[in-house]
C-alpha cells in the first residue's frame, strides 16, 4: 500500500499526559499537512511542510503543539500537557507541490485521539 | 479569513431518489475539492474543480464549479445505500494550498 499512513489509528490518554503522533507521507510528496477533525466538523488546517521547513502555523495550534518533519519524508506532531479539548481526530495529508498542475492533497486514516 | 458553507447538514433519503449538496463561500478559490469520508477514516478525494463554470462527473455523482468559484455542487442520482457516508467540499484560496473544509453533508441512504 502506497497510500499516507498514520500511526497510532486510535490513542486514550489521561489529561496532561504527553502523545505522539507519526505521519508517513506518499512517497516521494514534497509536502505534508495536518489538520484536525472535531466530531461533526470538518477538518481545521493545523500546519504544514514543504520537504523538511515548517512554512505555516494556524492559529489553533498552540504552544502545546509541535510538528517535525526531520529528513522531509515522515512527520511527527506532539501534543504535551493533553487536555480534554484536544479530543480529535488528528488527520495528516500529502502532496507532490508544482507551480504548474493542481496539488491534490491525499489523507491519511488519521489517529482518533481522546482524552480522558 | 474564508468559510464554506455548506447544506444541508443532514440528509436522510431513500434509495433511487435524487439530491443535490451546496457549497457556498463569499471567498473566490482557486479550486475545490469533494471528499466523502466514512466513520473512522479519513478523507477520500473524490474529484477536483479548477475552471468556474466547470462540470465533472462520476458516474451517478455530478459536480459543478460556480461561473464565479465562489460555489459548487454535488449532485447524485438514483442514490444508493452505498452513498452513504460524510460529504465535504474543501477549497484552496492561498498559496499554502492549504484545504478550508466545509462543515461536511451526512448522507443516509435507506434501502
Amino acid at each position: 500500500d502506497t497510500g499516507v499512513s498514520q500511526d497510532p489509528r486510535h490513542k486514550i490518554t489521561k489529561r496532561g499526559q504527553n502523545v505522539t503522533f507519526r505521519c508517513d507521507p506518499i512517497s516521494e510528496h514534497n509536502r505534508l499537512y495536518w489538520y484536525r477533525q472535531t466530531l461533526g466538523q470538518g477538518p481545521e488546517f493545523l500546519t504544514y511542510f514543504q520537504n523538511e521547513a515548517q512554512l505555516e502555523k494556524s492559529r489553533l495550534l498552540s504552544d502545546r503543539f509541535s510538528a517535525e518533519r526531520p529528513k522531509g519524508s515522515f512527520s511527527t506532531l506532539e501534543i504535551q500537557r493533553t487536555e480534554q479539548g484536544d479530543s480529535a481526530m488528528y488527520l495528516c495529508a500529502s502532496t507532490q507541490f508544482n507551480l504548474i498542475s493542481y496539488n491534490e492533497q491525499f489523507f491519511g486514516p488519521g489517529t482518533r485521539l481522546t482524552v480522558l | 479569513t474564508q468559510l464554506l458553507e455548506q447544506s444541508p447538514q443532514f440528509l436522510s433519503i431513500q434509495e433511487g431518489e435524487n439530491l443535490t449538496v451546496y457549497c457556498n463561500s463569499s471567498s473566490v478559490f482557486s479550486s475545490l475539492q469533494w471528499y466523502r469520508q466514512e466513520p473512522g477514516e479519513g478523507p477520500v478525494l473524490l474529484v477536483t474543480v479548477v475552471t468556474g463554470g466547470e462540470v465533472k462527473k462520476l458516474k451517478r455523482l455530478t459536480f459543478q464549479f460556480g461561473d464565479a468559484r465562489k460555489d459548487s455542487s454535488l449532485h447524485i442520482t438514483a442514490a444508493q445505500p452505498g452513498d452513504t457516508g460524510l460529504y465535504l467540499c474543501a477549497g484552496v484560496a492561498n498559496a499554502g494550498n492549504m484545504l478550508t473544509f466545509g462543515g461536511g453533508t451526512r448522507l443516509m441512504v435507506k434501502p
